[in-house]
């Protein structure tokens, strides 16, 4: 079965500070994999696509990471802000026509 | 920048009573989806639609639930008779081609569903 976890579930960081969450799944024949940011009650928007010829993908202070063969994923997010506080979904594709979500980390920037 | 739009925002309904949950994908996508997130849980896939029919369904999306795409710009989600445990919110998405070839997918804001 095609299973996608996010480990922790929730992380608290001082500002400015960097920080990575963590994704894992379980099928290495994954097609591409991407991080979304959803807000409390609201809609979920794309961050970062990774495709799965790619190592890495950059945009602004965020950068993603994707390495098959250990099934994981790596979000990193640079000199972080309070408005970065929001909860951190992934989800992967396995060449069908879904996304297969992980729980999610919901982060906390303390100012 | 384009929008994948959804409405109601919110719907109250009773258990047992139909509802509609409309959506106006972007306007140069093919591929439309409804995923769904019961509070504190993950979100999960309902549904994909291409070329005027389902490509593709979960579990979840059983006889109560269908689509339909009316019209050149709407996608609807109907469930048939509510149940208590449809409460939830639920996305609709769309993508320009196949997730499998790379394509990055849009949802919606979501319409909280709420059955009593």
């Amino acid at each position: 079965k095609q299973e996608v976890t996010q480990i922790p579930a929730a992380l608290s960081v001082p500002e400015g500070e960097n920080l990575v969450l963590n994704c894992s799944f379980t099928d290495s024949a994954i097609y591409n994999l991407q991080w979304f940011r959803q807000d409390p009650g609201k809609g979920l928007t794309s961050l970062l696509l990774i495709q799965s010829s790619q190592r890495e993908q950059t945009s602004g202070r965020l950068n993603a990471s994707l390495d098959k063969s250990s099934g994981r994923s790596t979000l990193y997010i640079a000199a972080s802000q309070p408005g970065d506080s929001a909860t951190y979904l992934c989800a992967a594709n396995f060449g069908n026509e879904k996304l297969t979500f992980g729980t999610g980390t919901r982060l906390t920037i303390i100012p | 920048e384009p929008e994948v739009t959804q409405t109601p925002s919110h719907q109250v309904t009773q258990m047992g009573q139909e509802v509609i949950l409309r959506c106006v994908p972007i306007s140069n996508h093919l591929y439309f989806y409804w995923y769904r997130q019961i509070l504190g849980q993950k979100v999960e896939f309902l549904v994909s639609f291409y070329n005027n029919e389902i490509s593709e369904k979960s579990e979840i999306f059983d006889d109560q639930f269908s689509v339909e795409r009316p019209d050149g710009s709407n996608f609807t989600l109907k469930i048939r008779s509510t149940k208590l445990e449809d409460s939830a919110m639920y996305f609709c998405a769309s993508s320009e081609s196949r997730l499998g070839l790379g394509n990055t997918i849009y949802f919606g804001e979501g319409s909280w569903l709420t059955v009593v």
